[in-house]
């Protein structure tokens, strides 16, 4: 699996849009690019996948690079209950390798 | 709620013991997978099952083992456990087929004393 880089945190002002990116240029052809986040201790929770195309769906949007090297999560308008640790995941085949995430606190 | 059904939510046990994490998949889900998060830590993948049988194995210790059984539903074992196996240990299942999604259940917390 290709590996991800992350920033370790972000803030972002509430009712803003956070941007949170990942790295992963080792990315293959066929590997799609998950996020998903944790929120405290709870289990992860799915945000939005793709392969190369820009995805939307009602918690956020994906945007993959051309080159798909890189992509960018984007929550419109983040509110104070979006604060949690995102993961960028590239899977192929079956296993999700989780890396070490980016740590978002909105701020009132 | 993911669907994702886990027991217990939290266990505490000593050092040597033997433990059982149960997990039951969302309805219709063939693949299974465990996951251990220790104190600050990221999620690290232990295993895979799928519609029974073991696909992928990760970082899982000898003294773990686990199986997925005819009705879908997956146990992690524990055992000559350790202070450092303190942690929570995720369960979470996929459709199995296609790129789709995982859903995680919301963990058992084993804290071993």
């Amino acid at each position: 699996d290709a590996k991800t880089t992350q920033p370790p945190s972000m803030d972002c002002a509430e009712g803003r849009a956070a941007n949170l990116p990942c790295n992963h240029s080792t990315i293959s052809g066929n590997e799609y690019v998950y996020w998903y986040r944790q929120i405290h201790s709870q289990g992860p929770q799915y945000i939005i996948h793709g392969l190369k195309n820009n995805e939307t769906n009602e918690m956020a949007s994906l945007i993959i690079t051309e080159d798909r090297k890189s992509s960018t999560l984007i929550l419109p308008h983040a509110t104070l209950r979006d604060t949690a640790v995102y993961y960028c995941i590239v899977r192929f085949g079956n296993q999700f390798y989780f890396g070490t995430g980016t740590s978002l606190t909105v701020i009132p | 709620d993911s669907g994702v059904t886990q027991t217990p939510k939290h266990l505490i046990t000593a050092t040597g013991q033997r433990v059982t994490l149960r997990c039951s998949p969302r309805s219709g889900d063939l693949s299974v997978y465990w996951y251990q998060q220790s104190l600050d830590q990221g999620l690290q993948f232990l295993i895979q099952y799928y519609n029974g049988e073991e696909r992928a194995k990760g970082n899982i210790l000898e003294r773990f083992s686990a199986q997925q059984f005819p009705d879908l539903h997956s146990e992690l074992n524990l055992s000559s456990l350790e202070l450092g196996d303190s942690a929570l240990y995720f369960c979470a299942s996929r459709r199995g087929t296609g790129h789709t999604e995982a859903f995680f259940g919301q963990g058992t917390r084993l804290t071993v004393v």
